[in-house]
Formats: C-alpha cells, structure tokens, sequence
C-alpha cells in the first residue's frame, strides 16, 4: 500500500530554521516532491529529490534517503510569508504524484 | 502562458444533481492530473491523462466519477448524482518533462470547489 507521514503542525519563528520530516512507503517510487500551499491556494513545486541526498535550493533545501523512505524540507531564515502547509510528494512510478496531508507551518514573530 | 484555468472555480448543488468542471492546462503540458482536497488534507489522486489517453484511474473513485481529455488539450470531469461526500476542492494539474527534471512537477490551477447541499 501507499503511506505517507509527516507532523500535522509545526511552530517556529522568525529567521529561526525548521526542519520537517517526512517518511513514506510506496509501491512504486520515482522521486519525491515537496509542494508548498498557502491557505484557499494551489500547491506550488518546491523541490524535487529523485537521489539519494541534499539538494539546496536558496532558503529552501531538502534531502531524500531512499533505503531509508525518509525525506525532510529545510527551510532557513523564516520569513513570515513561510507560514503555509507543506506537502510531502513521492512520485509513485508512471508520472503518478500522491500527497501527504501536510505539515501547516505557523511561522510567529 | 496563462497558466492552468479551471470553470467554474465554485459551484454549488442539490445531492442527486450532476456537475462537470473544465480544466484547461498550460498550452504544450501533455499530461493532465485530477485531484479532489478536503480541509486539512493533502489532494488525494483522482486521475490522469498523457494526451488524450486516460492511463490511471483510482480505485478510489465510484462509477458516478468520469472524466475526459477528448483532444489532448482541455479537460472535464463529471460527477453524477452527487453526494454531500463529494464536497471538496477539485484540482486540476499539468506537467511536462521539457522542465528538466526527470518527472515534470505538477503546475496546479486554482481549484473548483464544489458544495453539495
């Protein structure tokens, strides 16, 4: 079968870092995305990680272990503007993405 | 480019009544995704298209669901005889493997939401 987790709700500050997780299992896997949603909006493409490993991406980085099914977003000097949900993807073979619930990210002065 | 359009982006109905949305992707994007969101969850996968060809359909979805890409361009998806359960936000997408990346990221339109009453 297909799951994904990540935490429901994280809370951090301003220009502080945070890290959030996310472990999946698949039947297929072609990679993982990360989508970021902000509130009564579309998913908008973060990241996509198909190696093993970091990539960076200015404020946002994200790392993918695939023997591990583990990936996490990093996202670094907060802005508020980073307050949203964040949307763990794995791409399960076959150009078929499914969605994690989303972490919703407080993000406080 | 424009983006991914969808109509109409609210409708409300009756349980029993039938609705069709339209989807119109990024001009040359060949694959086209539905998906449907509830508050506080993540979109749940629907179907998808590679032109005009219907490749996957989830298990999930009952026969009341149907959707087409007649000409490999723009999209409906028709649910019949709804039910207040069919409340949601419905997504369209588009991709392309001309981005670069080894599976093209999905570029969403802004939903149609969908009220049964």
């Amino acid at each position: 079968g297909q799951n994904i987790d990540q935490p429901t709700e994280m809370t951090a500050t301003e220009g502080a870092i945070v890290q959030i997780n996310c472990t999946y299992q698949t039947s297929g896997f072609n990679g993982l995305f990360w989508y970021q949603q902000h509130a009564g909006e579309a998913p908008t493409f973060l990241s996509y990680n198909v190696l093993d490993g970091l990539e960076e991406k200015g404020r946002f980085s994200s790392f993918l272990s695939r023997s591990k099914g583990y990936s996490y977003l990093l996202l670094k000097e907060l802005q508020m503007k980073d307050s949203a949900s964040y949307l763990c993807a794995p791409n399960t073979g076959g150009f078929k993405t499914i969605f994690g619930a989303g972490t919703r990210l407080f993000v406080k002065a | 480019d424009t983006g991914v359009s969808q109509d109409p982006r609210h409708k409300i109905t009756k349980r029993g009544q039938n609705v069709t949305f339209r989807c119109d992707p990024i001009s040359e994007h060949n694959r086209l995704y539905w998906y449907r969101q509830t508050l506080g969850q993540g979109p749940e996968f629907l179907t998808y298209f590679q032109n005009e060809a219907q490749l996957e359909k989830s298990r999930l979805l009952s026969d009341r669901f149907s959707a087409e890409r007649p000409k490999g361009s723009f999209s409906t998806l028709e649910i019949q005889r709804t039910e207040q359960g069919d409340s949601a936000m419905y997504l369209c997408a588009s991709s392309s493997v001309d981005t670069g990346l080894l599976i093209g990221e999905l570029f969403f339109g802004e939903g149609s939401r969908l009220t049964v009453l």
